[in-house]
């Protein structure tokens, strides 16, 4: 099975700040990798797809990057309403496994 | 309106079974591979089960594979997940996810997902 290992586990930013979430496949997934947010009560959502994707009605502050076991997600203006828990996922192989999530929090 | 609503789950005995289900509307169901999603208390999502469009194909998280069957019945636009032997460490609100593109293997992202229905087994 394929690992996906996200870094930080955590991160606490401010309003305003860049951050960038990395996520590590443990074999190359090629562009097999997309990103979600979750907030809690709320149904996750998917804001990337085939590493760099931004889908329709996401906010241009979030971009993708990467390629065969490295990928990045990045958000250029921390805004109040992206304080969530983010994922990645790979969708090369299955079972398209999960990264175990990284929470962002206000500072 | 693409939308997904989840249904079938609550209280099951450890050793139980419970069969969850997912209505869709909105889009041509046949043509869309469907997931089952996780997420158990205090952790992380955690990817179940996919179908594709046809039904053909079906594969398993190691956590579930011989306990839980995914199926689907395009006539109904419905989703299900079958769970037997059923453990504690299945507790978990249980989402359903449609791929992004139609006709598509490997599935490239889930774009639409219900609002979750929450598995909890305890004796």
């Amino acid at each position: 099975d394929i690992q996906m290992t996200q870094s930080p586990s955590s991160l606490s930013a401010s309003v305003g700040d860049r951050v960038t979430i990395t996520c590590r496949a443990s074999q190359s997934i090629s562009r097999y990798l997309s990103w979600y947010q979750h907030i809690p009560g709320e149904a996750p959502k998917l804001l990337i797809s085939a590493a760099s994707s931004l889908q329709s009605g996401v906010p241009s502050r979030f971009s993708g990057g990467g390629s065969g076991t490295g990928f990045t997600l990045t958000i250029s203006s921390l805004q109040p309403e992206d304080f969530a828990t983010y994922y990645c996922q790979q969708g090369y192989s299955t079972p398209y496994t999960f990264g175990q999530g990284t929470k962002l929090e206000i500072k | 309106e693409e939308q997904l609503l989840e249904s079938g789950g609550g209280l099951v005995q450890p050793g139980g079974s419970l069969r969850l289900s997912c209505a869709a509307s909105g889009f041509t169901f046949s043509s869309y591979t469907m997931t089952w999603v996780r997420e158990a208390p205090g952790k992380g999502l955690e990817w179940v089960s996919v179908i594709s469009g046809s039904g053909d194909n079906t594969y398993y998280a190691d956590s579930v594979k011989g306990r839980f069957t995914i199926s689907r019945d395009n006539s109904k636009n419905t989703l299900y997940l079958q769970g037997n032997s059923l453990r504690a460490e299945d507790t978990a609100v249980y989402y359903c996810a449609k791929s992004l593109s139609r006709n598509n293997w490997p599935p490239d992202g889930m774009n639409v997902w219900g609002q979750g229905t929450t598995v909890t087994v305890s004796s």
